[in-house]
Formats: structure tokens, C-alpha cells, sequence
């Protein structure tokens, strides 16, 4: 399976963009990256996903290098309930394997 | 109201009980799921159904068995629960792929502790 690879933890300010990092360098051509998060004492949520362009929506901005081996989850202006665990996950479709979890991100946000 | 619940919230229980966590949903979705979260690390697949009749083991089946009473009712059964299967398990939902391709949207989660 294509795996990911993502920083244990990250810290950053209120009211600033957070750039969240993911390295998928095995991802195959029909991989979308998908971004979930879960929040303290939640079940996880969507966040983006996307597969070769950039994409936004009102939570996030998704940005997919032109080789696809990295992406970059932006969060424009971070407030401290975005704190939460990030994880980034190449994803088939199909539904056949379900999604593949990895130990995520660790956003902290600083008041 | 949640689009997905997940029934008991909290249990406690102890080795060699049979124990059944309770999911529904209101989203008409298909597909759902059933995933174990250990502490400090990611959610692992135990069972996925695609639909009433369509029901398939992931990652970590053993010791679990699961039943789809309707498109929008699945169960998870511990036959006979032991300790190492403490952990918050979570359900969730899917639409076939379409316009928001594979998104699973999860439920709140049920924290079950072995004794």
C-alpha cells in the first residue's frame, strides 16, 4: 500500500496560515490524497481531497505538488479549534480497504 | 441531529462478555464501516459492508463479527470480549464514489473498556 509520511507535531500561532506537510513518494496514479482531522474526543472529519490540481473549500486549501510525491494541507488563518490531528491518506476509491490511518499530525495552536 | 450515531457512548465490561456496539445513520449512504482507534495512533479497519448482503473483513477482523440489519444499521459484536480490546471504536458512512468521491463521514465514537 502507498504509504505516507507526515511530522509527529506542529505548532503554530492564532490567526496565522498553518502549512501542514505529506510525503507520499509510492502514491500510483489513481491515489487521491485525502485530508481528515479529528478533533479532541471526536470521530474523524473530511477535510479536502484531491488528486492532481489544487483545490480549496471553505475549510482548507489542498496543494499537490506537479509530481504528486508531496502535498501541502493550508489552513488560511488557524483558529484554536482547528487544533485537532491531521491525516493525510492516499485513497483508490472503491471503497475495497476502507481508509488507511497513519499516527497523523499533532496541530497545536497557540493563543 | 448526527448524521451518524454510534450507541453506547462509554462501556465498561469484562473479559468474556459478548458485547455489541450499535451504528445508524440518517445520510442514505451504502457503504459504512467499522474502525478501532488505540490510543495515540490511527483508526484500523475491522469490518466494511457495501451494502445489506455485502459485508467484508479489513485489517483486523479477529475476535469481531459484525451484522448489516439495514442500509442504515450496523453492529459490531465482541463475541467474547477480552482486555486488549479496550478502545474507542468509531463508525462511519459512505456514498458510492461520485462527486465527493470516497468521503467517510464518522460517527462520535464508542470508548469500550475491558476488564
Amino acid at each position: 500500500d502507498a504509504k505516507t509520511t507526515q511530522p509527529n507535531s506542529m505548532e503554530s500561532n492564532e490567526e496565522e496560515p498553518v502549512h501542514l506537510p505529506c510525503n507520499h513518494s509510492t502514491i500510483s496514479g489513481t491515489d487521491y490524497i485525502h485530508w481528515y482531522r479529528q478533533l479532541p474526543s471526536q470521530g474523524p472529519e473530511y477535510v479536502i481531497h484531491g488528486l492532481t490540481s489544487n483545490v480549496n473549500n471553505r475549510m482548507a486549501s489542498l496543494a499537490i505538488a506537479e509530481d504528486r510525491k508531496s502535498s501541502t494541507l493550508i489552513l488560511h488563518r488557524a483558529t484554536l479549534r482547528d487544533a485537532a490531528v491531521y491525516y493525510c491518506i492516499l485513497y483508490s476509491g472503491g471503497g475495497a480497504d476502507g481508509l488507511t490511518f497513519g499516527k497523523g499530525t499533532h496541530l497545536i495552536i497557540q493563543p | 441531529d448526527a448524521d451518524v450515531t454510534q450507541t453506547p457512548r462509554n462501556r465498561i465490561t469484562k473479559t468474556g462478555k459478548r458485547i455489541m456496539l450499535e451504528c445508524s445513520q440518517t445520510k442514505g449512504h451504502d457503504r459504512m464501516y467499522w474502525y478501532r482507534q488505540d490510543p495515540g495512533l490511527g483508526l484500523q479497519l475491522i469490518y466494511y459492508s457495501f451494502d445489506v448482503k455485502d459485508i467484508n473483513k479489513g485489517e483486523i477482523s479477529d475476535g469481531y463479527s459484525v451484522s448489516r440489519q439495514a442500509q442504515a444499521k450496523f453492529s459490531l459484536s465482541l463475541e467474547s470480549a477480552i482486555p486488549n480490546q479496550t478502545a474507542l471504536y468509531f463508525c462511519a458512512t459512505s456514498p458510492r464514489s461520485g462527486a465527493l468521491g470516497d468521503t467517510q463521514y464518522f460517527g462520535p465514537g464508542t470508548r469500550l473498556t475491558v476488564l
